[in-house]
């Protein structure tokens, strides 16, 4: 149990067009998902919380304008990275929470996102 | 806030020795620490957890100490294989928030 998919796995854009990434639980209910940014070589760096229902929590330094995140049901989150630039180019993983278990995340394979 | 720092960085060892890696946090009030294995390519993968209310857990071949008097935990591998080789991350969080604050990482390469 407690596998968490995203779609797609990489994807190419033009700079200024807008991609959206989706973070799905496929065998639990995840109140809250967590979006992260990975560098090359770095550790994950935590973008925004995002809990089922209401607005997500950006951490400082993320442009909630430019990372659009909407967690619309217990198994869904989508990360909308809106006129994209290349300095977006990254590796984007997300998170999810079971509804029971208020502490451990798991994660997802990752989205390779690639802007020219 | 929280702060994890992470030992080493990396880390080779021959097939069948052991590996450890540790990790001290700074909050005290921490009281849950996963360590997550990332292959190259994929999503972190969560191998083992440890809350503070125990001071060890061990499955199969994987082992987390927790001291929580120096404030510091550790990721113990025995009879390491090949595919054991990647990056892995410890983590620190507070039950009640929702963050996870991760360690900068150890590469670890086991040669055959």
């Amino acid at each position: 149990g407690a596998v968490v998919s995203q779609h797609p796995s990489w994807v190419i854009c033009k700079s200024g067009t807008s991609v959206k990434i989706e973070c799905r639980s496929l065998d639990f209910q995840a109140t809250t998902m967590f979006w992260y940014r990975q560098f090359p070589k770095q550790s994950l760096m935590l973008m925004a919380t995002s809990n089922e229902g209401s607005k997500a929590t950006y951490e400082q330094g993320v442009e909630k304008d430019k990372f659009l995140i909407n967690h619309a049901s217990l198994t869904l989150s989508t990360l909308t990275v809106t006129s994209a630039h290349p300095e977006d180019s990254s590796f984007y993983i997300c998170s999810a929470r079971r509804l029971a278990d208020q502490e451990t995340q798991y994660f997802g394979p990752g989205t390779r996102l690639l802007v020219l | 806030g929280e702060n994890v720092e992470q030992h080493p960085s990396t880390l080779s060892v021959q097939e069948g020795d052991s590996a450890v890696i540790k990790c001290t946090y700074s909050d005290s009030a921490s009281n849950y620490f996963p360590w997550y294995k990332q292959e190259l390519g994929k999503g972190p993968q969560l191998i083992i957890d440890i809350r503070s209310n125990v001071g060890e857990k061990k499955d199969q071949r994987i082992a987390v100490t927790l001291n929580k008097t120096a404030k510091h935990f550790s990721l113990h591998i025995t009879e390491t294989q090949p595919e054991d080789s990647a990056v892995y991350f410890c983590a620190a969080s507070m039950t009640g928030f929702q963050k996870l604050v991760f360690g900068t990482g150890t590469r670890l390469l086991v040669s055959p």
